[in-house]
């Protein structure tokens, strides 16, 4: 995977509760991403960074919000989670392959919300 | 907002057989494309990357490109049971953060 992981992959929580989510890299790249997949929707982009403390808005970014404190460590907050976003939340990075930038996906994290 | 636009399928080939997977986008000024393959419950990996208009071939995996019908397909020639999955295109939006905008993704069954 990258040198990518997720914790935690699996979490039930309770409506109005704060959920924080981990992606960590051991591979030293700038750019981090935040994405949450549900049927019928795809991928869809929440929040990424491209570098310590900078981050910007994804197109579902409402409800979220993120903190990279260091170059390996992107966390994502549900401040008071809903059941709208029980998901399955992807963390991923962009490299270089070919002489082009991709990216490369975490294992996934599967939050349901009660 | 860009948009990337795949069938959802389910695509059915029976085994040993050509699979064929299209794929349609918005911006016209787009550069990178990039075919996904994501198993049930697991993550996204990635297959291949096409940026030149034509044809890109990778083992059974053959990527298409026409920029002037903005349009990426992807071939999987003698298609297995194990090529069962749901695939997804992506193009790379570089201007704001490397960003990939995704489709939906098509699922394809290949029948033993």
């Amino acid at each position: 995977d990258a040198g990518i992981t997720q914790s935690p992959r699996h979490k039930v929580t309770e409506t109005g509760t704060p959920v924080t989510l981990r992606c960590h890299q051991t591979e030293n790249h700038r750019y981090m991403y935040w994405y949450r997949q549900d049927p019928g929707h795809g991928l869809r982009l929440i929040h990424y960074s491209y570098g310590v403390k900078d981050t910007d808005k994804g197109e579902v970014s409402d409800g979220y919000s993120v903190s990279r404190s260091k170059t390996e460590d992107f966390l994502l907050t549900l401040e008071s989670a809903t059941s709208s976003q029980t998901s399955v939340y992807f963390c991923a990075i962009s490299g270089r392959q070919g002489g082009t930038d991709t990216q490369y996906f975490g294992p996934g994290t599967r939050l349901t919300v009660l | 907002q860009k948009e990337v636009e795949q069938n959802s399928g389910p695509l059915s080939v029976p085994e040993g057989a050509i699979a064929s997977l299209n794929c349609t986008y918005s911006d016209r000024g787009s550069q990178s494309f990039f075919w996904y393959r994501q198993y049930s419950g697991k993550s996204p990996e990635l297959i291949m990357s096409i940026y030149s208009n034509g044809d890109k071939e990778d083992g059974r995996f053959t990527a298409q490109l026409n920029k002037a019908s903005q349009y990426v397909s992807l071939l999987i020639r003698d298609s297995q049971p194990s090529d069962s999955a749901t695939y997804l295109c992506a193009v790379l939006e570089r201007e704001y953060g490397n960003k990939l905008v995704f489709g939906a993704g098509t699922i394809l069954r290949v029948k033993s």
